[in-house]
């Protein structure tokens, strides 16, 4: 099955600096990237997601880019803001179960 | 508004006994999902369905049991065979899997914080 592997676990960055969380994957088949944005307290929600046709989306300030031949995909947050600050997830669709697999987050710190 | 509903918030148990987490959306998503939460480890899944009366297992399913007897309704019990239950739970939905050339987003709930004491 997937695997999904997450990397910085946590990663502390300056008001308005960008921040870059990487994801890395095992089924070269698996066709769909999200990722998610877990407040404290809450349940995580989706904030952008990518499918294996696609190199690269943007949405404001977040994107994120595919590599499907090293199999790894990334989260870019530009002019980041103390709102920002949660933890957030990957995942990859895993084709054998069609579920998601998901990595073990990344707690991002905006400080002011 | 659509949602999904999880209850209770905060729900302390005793050693031995089983406990019983609700989750209900009004979203009209076919599937449903549980998922486990501890920190540094992700969400894992526990259970999953993906039509009423149907339900398959996730990864972590040991200790865990389910229902699916309304589209709405997904609880997940907490038995005492659970040896490690204090975590954090999540039920998600989505829509019908639409297979490889579709996408499941999920809609998570709050979640529930269950601590055995």
């Amino acid at each position: 099955g997937e695997n999904v592997e997450q990397h910085p676990s946590t990663l502390s960055v300056q008001e308005g600096d960008s921040a870059v969380i990487k994801c890395t994957y095992s089924d070269s088949a698996s066709n769909y990237f999200p990722w998610y944005k877990q407040e404290l307290g809450k349940g995580p929600q989706l904030i952008i997601d990518i499918r294996s046709n696609v190199g690269e989306k943007k949405d404001q300030r977040i994107a994120v880019t595919l590599n499907k031949t090293a199999k790894h995909f990334s989260l870019h947050i530009t002019e980041t803001q103390p709102e920002d600050s949660a933890v957030y997830f990957c995942a990859a669709r895993d084709t054998g179960f069609q579920k998601l697999v998901f990595g073990t987050g990344t707690r991002l710190l905006v400080s002011p | 508004d659509g949602g999904i509903t999880q209850s209770p918030k905060y729900l302390f148990r005793k050693e031995g006994q089983n406990v019983t987490l609700s989750c209900e959306q009004n979203l009209n998503h076919d599937a449903m999902y549980w998922y486990r939460q501890d920190p540094g480890q992700g969400l894992r899944l526990i259970y999953y369905s993906q039509i009423v009366n149907d339900f398959q297992k996730g990864d972590i399913a040991e200790g865990y049991s389910v229902s699916r007897e309304k589209k709405e309704s997904f609880p997940l019990t907490v038995t005492s065979a659970q040896k490690n239950p204090t975590a954090f739970y999540l039920c998600a939905s989505s829509p019908r899997d639409r297979g490889l050339s579709g996408a499941n987003v999920l809609t998570f709930g709050a979640g529930s914080r269950l601590t055995v004491l």
